[in-house]
């Protein structure tokens, strides 16, 4: 069993739609990442959290410390959002374990 | 400035052959991280080096597989005798410190035939 668990694994919808990609992971971490790979494979940092929520532009990253969950929303999707988004949990201080990506496509 | 380079950025090569891929941190960042993405599956760890602390070699899946860091920056992973299954796109990633942000190369697509 997968120690992160995405969810969905694929998403498709319309542009203008909100979006919500699902992280779960099974023991407390110290950090959280969430990362965006795009179909040409490179991989960008979108957010790092331990606590709380944050914003970039439409963008949106909460986690819920106690329930061991986080959430990434996107707000007006574009199709230009189309990728692979990847939760990455860092327990201590080194190596991060990923969850298996959730392939997000946005139709015009 | 200058992101994470790695090199080559294809490589292929015959079974039983050893290579060598290359990974160029963002200058300062004393955390290097190795991982591998083989086709359709997630992200794994493989190695990391923080400053002169001795590596976290944990997720290495072989002794076919080593790396070293020279200098605290430029980083070699190197894979002996490769096998098939070795195929993968390997990524490195930077970051300032072990509880930053990490910085991802574009990564070394390896295939073995």
């Amino acid at each position: 069993k997968n120690e992160v668990e995405q969810s969905p694994q694929n998403l498709t919808a319309q542009e203008g739609e909100f979006i919500t990609i699902n992280c779960s992971y099974s023991v407390g971490i110290s950090a959280l990442h969430w990362l965006q790979q795009h179909p040409g494979g490179g991989i960008v940092s979108l957010f790092m959290l331990s606590s709380g929520k944050k914003k970039h532009g439409r963008l949106i990253a909460t986690i819920n410390i106690q329930e061991k969950h986080s959430s990434l929303h996107i707000t007006a999707s574009h199709p230009r959002d189309s990728a692979v988004y990847i939760c990455a949990v860092r327990w201590g201080a080194q190596k991060l374990v990923f969850g298996q990506g959730t392939r997000l496509t946005i139709n015009p | 400035g200058a992101g994470v380079s790695q090199s080559p950025s294809n490589k292929v090569t015959e079974k039983g052959k050893d290579v060598e891929l290359r990974c160029d941190p963002i200058s300062g960042h004393t955390a290097l991280y190795w991982y591998r993405q083989s086709l359709g599956q997630g992200l794994e760890f493989l190695i990391y080096f923080q400053g002169n602390s001795a590596p976290d070699k944990s997720g290495l899946p072989s002794d076919r597989f080593s790396a070293e860091r020279t200098g605290g920056s430029v980083s070699t992973l190197t894979i002996q005798r490769t096998q098939q299954e070795d195929s993968a796109v390997y990524l490195c990633a930077s970051s300032p410190g072990t509880m930053n942000e990490q910085f991802f190369g574009p990564g070394t697509r390896l295939t073995v035939l």
